[in-house]
């Protein structure tokens, strides 16, 4: 059974950095990808980033581009996010999900439980 | 980049069919997919490619899409169906998704 758990609610200042961890069970980890996806209190689904857990290539959504890292163990099956310089609107709960489809026509047929990062002074 | 427009709320009767619309230029060429999202639970693929059900989603949930709208729409509306749901389509130019901005499914 495919699953992604996702590490605990963590609570950070502003200015710190908070790295995200998704733990892959059930499937090949390499063979599909990883996209990480936010939501802010009230807000929408916005993406943030994804990774080609096969040969490491990321794609950063230009808002938090310089400010975010995804990153891989292969080793432990785990996916990795983390955002730096965080703001008190990075406030938001974050989710890793795995791409399914064709290149070019991803979905995501599995998501993590979500991790609520708070940024507050 | 490309907009995905959604109605911010639709509200429906138990028993009766919801429809739920994700608006873009030219959408009718893309793959959509939709997601539900329960208060205080991650979101869970309904719908993917227009009109395909992932095994466990009942037959209640269907999607189509043509021209400038895609739509999902759940029969025989339940109250464990109130939920927010979104649209997603790929960009390919960007190599990123895009998502709707969300619609909240109110039970009465």
């Amino acid at each position: 059974q495919v699953q992604l758990v996702q590490s605990g609610a963590e609570v950070k200042k502003p200015g710190a950095s908070v790295k995200v961890s998704c733990k892959a069970f059930g499937y090949t980890f390499q063979t599909f990808g990883i996209t990480w996806v936010r939501q802010a209190p009230g807000q929408g689904l916005e993406w943030m980033g994804w990774i080609n857990t096969h040969n490491i290539n990321t794609n950063y959504a230009q808002k938090v581009e310089g400010r975010v890292t995804l990153t891989t163990d292969p080793s432990t099956s785990t996916a990795y996010m983390e955002l730096r310089n965080l703001r008190s609107d990075d406030t938001a709960v974050y989710y890793c999900a795995r791409n399914q489809g064709d290149y070019g026509d991803y979905y995501f047929d599995s998501w993590g439980q979500g991790t609520l990062v708070t940024v507050s002074s | 980049s490309y907009v995905l427009t959604q109605p911010p709320s639709v509200s429906v009767a138990p028993g009766q069919t919801a429809r739920i619309t994700c608006g873009a230029n030219n959408i009718g060429s893309k793959s959509v997919h939709w997601y539900q999202r329960r208060p205080g639970q991650a979101p869970v693929l309904v719908v993917y490619g227009d009109s395909d059900r992932p095994s466990g989603i009942p037959e209640r949930f269907s999607g189509s899409n043509s021209v400038n709208t895609a739509t999902l729409t759940i029969s025989r509306v339940e109250a464990g169906d109130e939920a927010d749901y979104f649209c997603q389509v790929w960009d390919g130019s960007g190599d990123h998704p895009v998502f709707g901005g969300g619609t909240k499914l109110t039970v009465l």
